[in-house]
């Protein structure tokens, strides 16, 4: 099994409307990341979380919400989709041990958003 | 604040040449980490190598190596012998400390995409 999963893998929405992309691991680690891809932009960091009760933003917050909702759980919420918000969105995770903090992706959810 | 240059957009070879992938970084911080992530056609990201800011060594992994030069601030990845496989998009990344607290933030490059024709 997948050491971390994302749900669902892919989504098509419209406009206004609220959706959740969930994050679950297995590998134990502590700190947890959402980004998304955008074609020729390479991966942008919308939020970041180091434990349960702690949230930060990233690079590009705007439009975006997450609740990390226990140690292995990350959910990224758009609250009023955008078609601006198509995307491919990772989740990422990394050990508070690991002194280089090396990240490892999830398989991706592709969001469209029409 | 943190930056990665992939200076080269798309790259195509024909099977079995060698390429050379570029990655050119900027940072104040003494104390950083490189990263290079392979994405195959499929999407996932695949880690595939770090190296921290006090380590110039050389790597070699099979047919990929990779060249650490802080003179140079760049982190060059060369495959050998490249195969089909190889087709994906490489990012290159950059780690180092945002806030002075510890705490390490990833930047990304925007890729280069490796096309291997048979």
């Amino acid at each position: 099994d997948a050491d971390v999963t994302q749900t669902p893998r892919n989504r098509i929405t419209k406009t206004g409307k609220r959706i959740m992309l969930e994050c679950s691991q297995t590998k134990g680690h502590d700190r947890m990341y959402w980004y998304r891809q955008d074609p020729g932009l390479g991966l942008r960091l919308i939020y970041y979380s180091f434990d349960v009760k702690d949230i930060n933003k990233g690079e590009i917050s705007d439009g975006y919400s997450v609740s990390r909702q226990a140690q292995a759980k990350f959910s990224l919420s758009l609250e009023s989709a955008i078609p601006n918000q198509t995307a491919l969105y990772f989740c990422a995770t990394s050990d508070l041990r690991d002194e280089q903090e090396t990240q490892y992706f999830g398989p991706g959810t592709r969001l469209l958003v029409l | 604040a943190q930056k990665v240059t992939q200076a080269q957009t798309e790259i195509s070879v024909v099977e079995k040449e060698d390429v050379t992938l570029d990655c050119v970084y900027e940072t104040r911080d003494t104390t950083y980490y490189l990263f290079w992530y392979k994405q195959p056609p499929s999407g996932e990201l695949v880690f595939l190598i770090r190296r921290n800011s006090f380590d110039e060594q050389n790597e070699i992994s099979g047919r990929y190596s990779w060249n650490f030069q802080k003179s140079t601030s760049s982190f060059n990845f060369t495959i050998t012998a490249s195969q089909v496989v190889d087709s994906a998009v490489y990012f290159c990344a950059l780690s180092a400390s945002y806030s002075g607290a510890g705490s390490y933030q990833l930047t990304f490059g925007k890729g280069t995409k490796l096309s291997v024709i048979p």
